[in-house]
């Protein structure tokens, strides 16, 4: 069974800083998709990054960016130039399917991230 | 184009009663799928449901929980005798097919009196 793992229970970054979320999975697979969402305190989950594991390429999103090691099984996020509304649960998901596949999304417990002003 | 509709927002249920959460997926989407999260958790994997056929329901617990989601209206997670343990948020994702993201409901936060 596929699992994610975030071992960051809690982050805080100075407003405007720079701060790294960790995720590490572990799978068989050769060809899955990892997600990272935000959950903020209104309890959406909103797709922030999504990476194929076909692409060497990092994705990128504006602020956010991800450092995948397929090799290392390690998904990181980059957020750059921290917003006060980047204050949120941050969960780290993966999938076999393009957008879930027949066995939904696994996700990771979360990293709740604070942002100081 | 509306998102992904869950309701209701709130469900209180004394135990033993039954609940039935609702959800709508976006329009186009034929892909939905459940999820639970408990408190200070990440989200579980419950069914996986297109139109009128269940596809995968590894994550559901084998008794008191079903799903359907018929030709016609939303899909309905339904469980039934409800106890404290089953106090969650329950969220809805849908997709248009497996080659797009899930776009996830706001929840539906069920509460075990």
């Amino acid at each position: 069974a596929q699992t994610v793992t975030q071992s960051q229970p809690e982050m805080s970054v100075q407003e405007a800083e720079t701060v790294t979320l960790s995720c590490t999975y572990d799978t068989s697979e050769s060809d899955y998709y990892l997600f990272w969402y935000k959950q903020p305190p209104s309890r959406q989950m909103i797709l922030v990054i999504r990476q194929e594991a076909y692409k060497q390429q990092n994705a990128t999103e504006n602020r956010f960016s991800v450092n995948f090691q397929k090799a290392a099984k390690s998904f990181s996020l980059k957020i750059s130039d921290s917003q006060l509304g980047d204050a949120a649960m941050y969960f780290c998901a993966y999938s076999t399917g393009s957008g879930g596949g027949a066995d939904g999304l696994t996700f990771g417990k979360g990293t709740h991230l604070i942002i100081q002003p | 184009n509306a998102g992904v509709m869950q309701n209701p927002r709130h469900l209180v249920r004394r135990r033993g009663q039954e609940a039935r959460l609702r959800c709508s997926p976006m329009k186009g989407h034929s892909h939905v799928y459940w999820y639970r999260q408990l408190p200070e958790e990440g989200l579980k994997f419950m069914v996986y449901l297109q139109k009128e056929n269940i596809i995968d329901e590894s994550g559901m617990p084998k008794e008191r929980f079903s799903a359907e989601f018929p030709k016609e209206g939303p899909s309905i997670l339904r469980i039934q005798q409800v106890v404290r343990g089953d106090s969650a948020a329950y969220f809805c994702a849908s997709s248009a097919y497996d080659g797009q993201p899930q776009h996830f409901g706001d929840g539906t936060r069920l509460s075990i009196l």
